[in-house]
């Protein structure tokens, strides 16, 4: 009953340097998305995927690229980390149009 | 665009007491859906509710209660005879059905049950 897995929990990264953010869900889910939490900010999209196949930015894509791998998979990629990027990472996913989001875990992701 | 607003931005109540936290929302669309989700110590972040915007009826889940009214945008939550375990961050989100079908959050109450 795994639902919605990302991984790594937590990592540090120092500027400049490059990562992938995992994530898999097993709820043959059509959609998946990328958010960032931070204090007082609530979650923010950065990008979401609507089906296998297509991507789209959300409201702070900048600085990340993303890859729908298959409709299980869809990671984040940051290139270049930079300190604005600390922050943690909740990828999610959902059945269809109007259905609620499930999460995975978090990723506590710090650039030092 | 669309807009959540969660202006208490931290609760501190002593268990048992009723405590209700708001939201208001903007939107243009007249289909839209509101989410409660939940965010305990432990980081992850639970459903409670989706209301759609044709039902204003009011809901209760056993301590939980939602008021959504239309005319003054708002979608507030209460917790009756508050515990410590419902001390979290409380989020409070929109959906419509344009761009993209997004979920919209606001900033998020922290509410701290003191026993």
């Amino acid at each position: 009953n795994a639902g919605v897995t990302q991984t790594p929990k937590f990592q540090v990264l120092k500027t400049g340097q490059s990562m992938t953010l995992q994530c898999a869900q097993d709820m043959n889910h059509n959609s998946m998305y990328w958010y960032r939490q931070d204090p007082g900010m609530g979650l923010r999209l950065i990008y979401y995927s609507a089906s296998e196949g297509t991507t789209d930015k959300g409201e702070v894509p900048n600085g990340y690229n993303v890859s729908r791998l298959n409709k299980r998979e869809f990671s984040l990629r940051l290139e270049s980390a930079a300190p604005s990027q600390t922050s943690v990472y909740f990828c999610a996913s959902r059945r269809g149009i109007n259905e609620k989001l499930f999460f995975g875990s978090g990723t506590q992701l710090s650039v030092l | 665009a669309q807009k959540v607003t969660q202006a208490q931005t931290e609760i501190s109540v002593v268990e048992k007491e009723d405590v209700t936290l708001d939201c208001v929302y903007e939107t243009r669309d007249t289909t839209y859906y509101l989410f409660w989700y939940k965010q305990p110590p432990s980081g992850e972040l639970v459903f409670l509710i989706r209301r759609n915007s044709f039902d204003e009826q009011n809901e209760i889940s056993g301590r939980y209660s939602w008021n959504f009214q239309k005319s003054t945008s708002s979608f507030n939550f209460t917790i009756t005879a508050s515990q410590v375990v419902d001390s979290a961050v409380y989020f409070c989100a929109l959906m419509n059905n344009n761009a993209g079908n997004m979920l919209t959050f606001g900033g998020g109450t922290r509410l701290m049950v003191k026993p």
